[in-house]
């Protein structure tokens, strides 16, 4: 069975940083391309970073090009988002999901705040 | 980046109704369409792909279709599990991905 299990959400000042990590099970992680999307409260759904199998290529939203940062260890089985200068509109359940374009999977979502 | 509108924001039907809902592109995005289902505190699922495929598992009583710049999501016998937030998401031209700002489902 798939699982995704992200960790490492809490509440965090602007302009500090946080680190998101998604532990993998239940397939190949290393075959799969792994995405972050993430839901404002009681908002939409909104991609914000996708990385391919082996992390050669990663993708950005705009809004979090240069402050964002997916990475990925294989032999953990693990997906990372590193958030650097978060802003208060990056307030949000994060959610890792697997493959690509298009997201099979999803975990249980780990929720970020942004607030003085 | 290409953007989805989805309509309507809400949606209110009986038990057993059809109800569809649905979603237009700024552009052509050749069928490269998919459709979730987030359930009241859980996770998205996903339901649809190809804008017409169901995905492993998901109820019959689900359908999309469309084309172009045109999609929809047709509910048919409407049961009380299917309570939900509806979105779609454009994936023929990335990156950006990008979803449609949702349907609320509830039963009257």
């Amino acid at each position: 069975e798939v699982q995704l299990v992200e960790s490492g959400g809490g509440l965090v000042q602007p302009g500090r940083s946080l680190k998101l990590s998604c532990a993998a099970s239940g397939f190949t992680f290393s075959d799969y391309a792994m995405a972050w999307v993430r839901q404002a409260p009681k908002k939409g759904l909104e991609w914000v970073a996708t990385i391919i199998y082996d992390g050669s290529s990663t993708y950005y939203r705009d809004s979090v090009k240069g402050r964002f940062t997916i990475s990925r260890d294989n032999a953990k089985s693990t997906l990372y988002l590193q958030m650097d200068s978060l802003r208060s509109e990056d307030t949000a359940t994060y959610y890792c999901a697997r493959d690509l374009p298009l997201f099979a999977y999803w975990g249980q979502g780990t929720l970020v705040t942004v607030s003085s | 980046d290409i953007q989805m509108t989805q309509s309507p924001a809400s949606l209110s039907a009986s038990l057993g109704e059809t109800v569809t809902i649905e979603c237009r592109a700024s552009e052509d995005i050749y069928n490269g369409l998919a459709w979730y289902q987030q359930k009241p505190g859980k996770s998205p699922q996903l339901l649809i792909y190809n804008a017409n495929s169901l995905h492993t598992g998901v109820p019959s009583r689900f359908s999309g279709s469309g084309s172009g710049t045109q999609y929809s999501l047709k509910i048919n016998s409407l049961q009380s599990e299917d309570v939900a937030s509806y979105f779609c998401q454009q994936y023929y031209n990335y990156p950006p991905l990008t979803f449609g700002s949702g349907t609320k489902l509830e039963i009257k």
